[in-house]
C-alpha cells in the first residue's frame, strides 16, 4: 500500500468513448503528477499539479483532460483516444519531503 | 537535456550480489530514486539518496552515488527469485515552483534459483 490509490485498474474503451481515470492520495502530499508508461518506451511525464495548480503539461495531446479539484484527487478525462494511447497511465504523489509514491496504473487498452 | 540510462537487462543466480547501474545527466538534481515494479503493477519506492551524500544502505539495499561521474547504482545482497523485477532509477530536477521526476528506461533484474 503506497498511499495513492488508481481506478480502475484496467479500462478498454473505443475511439468514440470518453472515460476517465482516477487517482486518490492520503499522504497530504502537495503535487501530483499522471505518467505514461509504454511498451519498449521510458515513463514519460504528462502533467505536473502542484498545490491544485497545473504546473507543466508536457505537450500532451487535448484528448487527454487533467483535472484537479483538490489536493487529495487527480483524474484523467479521456476522449477520442488512438489505439497508440494504449498504456499502463501512473499517477504520482509528492510533499516536501524526498519520497515520491505511486499508484498501481491503470492498463489502458484502446480499440 | 534531461537523460537518465540504464542497462536494460541483468541475469544472477539465487544467493548472488546485483548490481544495477544508472548514469543521469542533471547535475543540479537533489535526490535520486530506485523503483521497482512486478509485472503488472505499479512503482514501489525502494530507496533514495540525497544528493550530498554517497552512500545510503537499507537492509539488503545498498546505494552509491558518483555525483562527479553522475553514476548512481543500486546493489541487491543475497538476491532472491521475488526480487525478479524490473528496476527504475529516477533523479529529481527542481524547477520554478515544482519538482518532478525524470526515470530512466529500466533494468530488468532475472534471478534464476
Amino acid at each position: 500500500e503506497t498511499g495513492v490509490t488508481q481506478t480502475p485498474r484496467h479500462l478498454v474503451m473505443g475511439m468514440t468513448n470518453k472515460k476517465s481515470l482516477k487517482c486518490e492520495q492520503h499522504l497530504g502530499h502537495n503535487a501530483m503528477y499522471w505518467y505514461k508508461q509504454s511498451a519498449k518506451k521510458p515513463l514519460e511525464l504528462m502533467f505536473v499539479y502542484n498545490f491544485k495548480e497545473q504546473t507543466e503539461n508536457n505537450s500532451v495531446p487535448s484528448r487527454f483532460s487533467p483535472e484537479c479539484p483538490n489536493s487529495s484527487h487527480l483524474f484523467l478525462h479521456l476522449h477520442t483516444l488512438q489505439p497508440e494511447d494504449s498504456a499502463l497511465y501512473l499517477c504520482g504523489a509528492q510533499g516536501n519531503s524526498a519520497e515520491a509514491f505511486f499508484g498501481q496504473g491503470t492498463r489502458l487498452t484502446v480499440v | 537535456g534531461e537523460d537518465v540510462e540504464q542497462s536494460l537487462f541483468l541475469s544472477v543466480r539465487e544467493g548472488d550480489s546485483s548490481v544495477i547501474n544508472c548514469t543521469y545527466t542533471d547535475s543540479s538534481s537533489t535526490y535520486l530514486y530506485w523503483y521497482k515494479q512486478e509485472p503488472g503493477a505499479g512503482l514501489q519506492l525502494l530507496t533514495y539518496i540525497f544528493s550530498n551524500m554517497d552512500m545510503k544502505q537499507d537492509q539488503r539495499l545498498t546505494v552509491l552515488l558518483n555525483k562527479k561521474d553522475k553514476h548512481l547504482s543500486l546493489r541487491i545482497a543475497d538476491t532472491q527469485t521475488g526480487d525478479s523485477a524490473i528496476y527504475f532509477c529516477a533523479e529529481r530536477e527542481e524547477n520554478t515552483g515544482f519538482q518532478k521526476l525524470v526515470f530512466g528506461t529500466g533494468t530488468r533484474l532475472l534471478v534464476s534459483p
